[in-house]
């Protein structure tokens, strides 16, 4: 069946840092792929999203990109800030009805 | 606004005890969706419906059911809660179960059985 592998956390950075989350992904078929974040105390809300190989995703200085050829949808932004500290869970999408997520790596960022 | 509520929000309950946690969303969506997220495994999908009286199983179905009578509303029906349905629990929505949408997703609700 389908599964979605994050990069395991936590993971604690210095404001201004780079971050890179690893996610890599089997699926059969041409799913599409997410990024969603989720705040203390509140559900999960859309980050970015690809849907189709080479395709990047970007939103609020993160990016990611759709890449088939390693199934993989590494999740990065050049410049943390403390109020990125959050839930990040990747997650791919079939048009048979049924999400994927994987397990969630926490980010915290200090100041 | 456009959103997906969910309630309660917080429940304690006891087991063998039926409860029901309702879900309904305000975007004429067509494709609705349960998750459970518990410490280390993520998101995991127990059921999920494509249209009115169009429900089929997810990753985790069992012990749980749900019906999907109107587009807007989407209940989980836990008959006979036990321990191991301690969780947390989000309710989705998206357009089309096409895969190109986005989730939104509830608050919530955290679930405690005793």
């Amino acid at each position: 069946g389908d599964s979605v592998t994050q990069m395991e956390g936590p993971v604690t950075l210095s404001e201004e840092a780079f971050l890179t989350i690893n996610c890599t992904y089997t699926a059969t078929g041409y799913p599409s792929l997410f990024w969603y974040v989720q705040y203390p105390g509140e559900g999960l809300q859309l980050l970015l999203k690809a849907t189709k190989a080479d395709d990047k995703g970007s939103n609020k200085g993160f990016e990611a990109t759709y890449r088939k050829e390693t199934t993989s949808f590494h999740l990065e932004k050049g410049s943390v800030q403390v109020s990125d500290s959050a839930v990040y869970f990747c997650a791919l999408g079939t048009n048979a009805g049924k999400s994927t997520f994987g397990d969630g790596t926490t980010l915290t960022v200090k100041p | 606004e456009a959103q997906v509520t969910q309630n309660p929000r917080y429940l304690i309950t006891v087991t063998g005890k039926k409860l029901t946690v309702t879900c309904s969303q305000n975007m004429n969506h067509e494709y609705m969706s349960w998750y459970r997220q518990d410490p280390g495994l993520g998101l995991r999908q127990i059921y999920y419906s494509m249209n009115v009286e169009v429900t089929d199983k997810g990753d985790v179905p069992e012990g749980y059911k749900v019906s999907r009578k109107e587009k807007r509303n989407f209940p989980l029906i836990l008959e006979s809660p036990s321990p191991n349905q301690t969780s947390l629990y989000f309710c989705a929505s998206t357009l089309t179960s096409g895969s190109g949408g986005e989730l939104f997703f509830g608050e919530g609700s955290r679930l405690t059985v005793l």
